[in-house]
């Protein structure tokens, strides 16, 4: 399968715990984006790289939340720190530099209790 | 800030019905995709729409892309319960990002 993948699927946290997320865009994909999704609505942009260069931040995200693509290749997704405010779905999503197109994978379920 | 509004939010409608659901915007991007979301899953990307007044369909569904690029429609054609799920629109714009309205909920009744 050449999809994106997420690991992992669900986590369980308290609050106060660090967590950290794994994402592995669609191989030849250079680009490689973040979102967040709660309960009914749309996915909300985080961050984004090309390459290994994280291009872009939310201003919606805080310093809690820090986002590395060390060899251009997965990416990790770590929140210090977690409120019951941090619960949602965690989405990646890989692309083409040259497309319009991304490709989102699974998504990590995160609950902080 | 570019915002995608999206309605309805909520639709549920009988099985062999048609349907039209609107994305629209005050913004104008370069492209649109649609997308398709199942609960506890991605969304799963259905179609990109390039071309101010463009058209695609992809089977039973009918999509279109405004002269302004600032909005799109999305008709569905005798809809079936396998057409259940979170209907997903994008604007994308040429610094590579890309704006998500909130979707559309629409359930197919058998």
């Amino acid at each position: 399968d050449t999809g994106v993948s997420q690991n992992p699927r669900h986590k369980i946290t308290k609050r106060g715990q660090n967590v950290t997320f794994r994402c592995d865009p669609i191989s030849e994909h250079n680009r490689l984006y973040w979102y967040r999704q709660t309960l009914g609505q749309g996915p909300e942009f985080l961050t984004y790289f090309q390459n290994e260069a994280q291009l872009e931040k939310s201003r919606l995200l805080s310093d809690r939340f820090s986002a590395e693509r060390p060899k251009g290749s997965f990416s990790t997704l770590e929140i210090q720190r977690t409120e019951q405010g941090d619960s949602a779905m965690y989405l990646c999503a890989s692309s083409l530099s040259t497309g319009f197109e991304q490709y989102f994978g699974p998504g990590t379920r995160l609950t902080v209790t | 800030t570019q915002l995608l509004e999206q309605s309805p939010q909520f639709l549920s409608i009988q099985e062999g019905e048609n349907l039209t659901v609107y994305c629209n915007s005050s913004s104008v991007f370069s492209s649109l995709q649609w997308y398709r979301q199942e609960p506890g899953e991605g969304p799963v990307l259905l179609v990109t729409v390039v071309t101010g007044g463009e058209v695609k369909k992809l089977k039973r569904l009918t999509f279109q892309f405004g002269d302004a690029r600032k909005d799109s429609s999305l008709h569905i054609t005798a809809a079936q319960t396998g057409d259940t799920g979170l209907y997903l629109c994008a604007g994308y714009n040429n610094a590579g990002k890309s704006t998500f309205g909130d979707g559309t909920t629409l359930t197919v009744k058998p």
